[in-house]
């Protein structure tokens, strides 16, 4: 199994401009999880979605922040528009038939907003 | 307001030597307490957990405590190994299914 695929490893973007971080969860798994991973708070839980469908965004740190998982293998979380404050590392995690079930996370993507 | 607190940010320890790391948490309606281990460029992977039932749990060379009248948990490596030095996060499960992360403790085991 390929894991938890997200992509792109590495994103630099200026001040103002619409990012998109991408994830593939693993085949299967029916729950998925945004965590964003900074230096003072460490992993925050953004939004996590059952079977698709969004069920607690309560983590999500403003309107600027979108998440969307159109169908079971791909999520997408985007931020617009990007200030430098959003600079971190972005994880994606999946697990498989509830939230108590292990979480298996993705290699992150460092976004750096400048 | 951090529920799930790792108050160290960085431990350095001798190869062979125990490695103690050390985590508090606020919310005692917690039921289960797990540590992730993270490299760099890599994601978390999941190393142990243990229940708000129980206060000692082992694998290998790992072991979780929990003090639950503390609401306090530690994990401790014994012996510690080059291969060990990674970023350690502990984090609680809320009755919602939610996990809750600490700031995360960098190990460092010096061969």
């Amino acid at each position: 199994d390929a894991g938890v695929i997200q992509s792109p490893r590495h994103e630099v973007t200026e001040m103002g401009q619409e990012v998109t971080l991408r994830c593939k969860p693993i085949s299967g798994h029916d729950y998925l999880f945004w965590y964003r991973q900074t230096m003072m708070r460490g992993l925050e839980l953004l939004i996590y979605f059952n079977n698709n469908v969004p069920i607690d965004d309560s983590g999500m740190p403003e309107d600027r922040f979108s998440a969307k998982m159109p169908n079971a293998s791909f999520s997408t979380l985007k931020i617009q528009p990007s200030e430098p404050r959003d600079s971190a590392v972005y994880f994606c995690a999946s697990s498989l038939g509830t939230t108590r079930d292990t979480q298996y996370f993705g290699p992150g993507t460092r976004l750096t907003v400048l | 307001d951090q529920q799930v607190k790792q108050n160290s940010p960085s431990l350095s320890v001798q190869e062979g030597r125990i490695s103690i790391l050390n985590c508090d948490y606020t919310n005692s309606m917690f039921d289960y307490f797990l540590w992730y281990k993270k490299y760099p460029a890599e994601g978390p992977t999941f190393l142990i957990s243990i229940s708000s039932i129980k206060d000692k749990n082992e694998d290998g060379r790992f072991t979780v405590f929990l003090n639950k009248s503390a609401k306090h948990l530690s994990l401790h490596i014994v012996p510690s190994q080059p291969g060990d030095s990674a970023v350690y996060f502990c984090a609680a499960r809320s009755n919602t299914g939610k996990l809750i992360f600490g700031q995360g403790t960098t190990l460092q085991v010096k061969p």
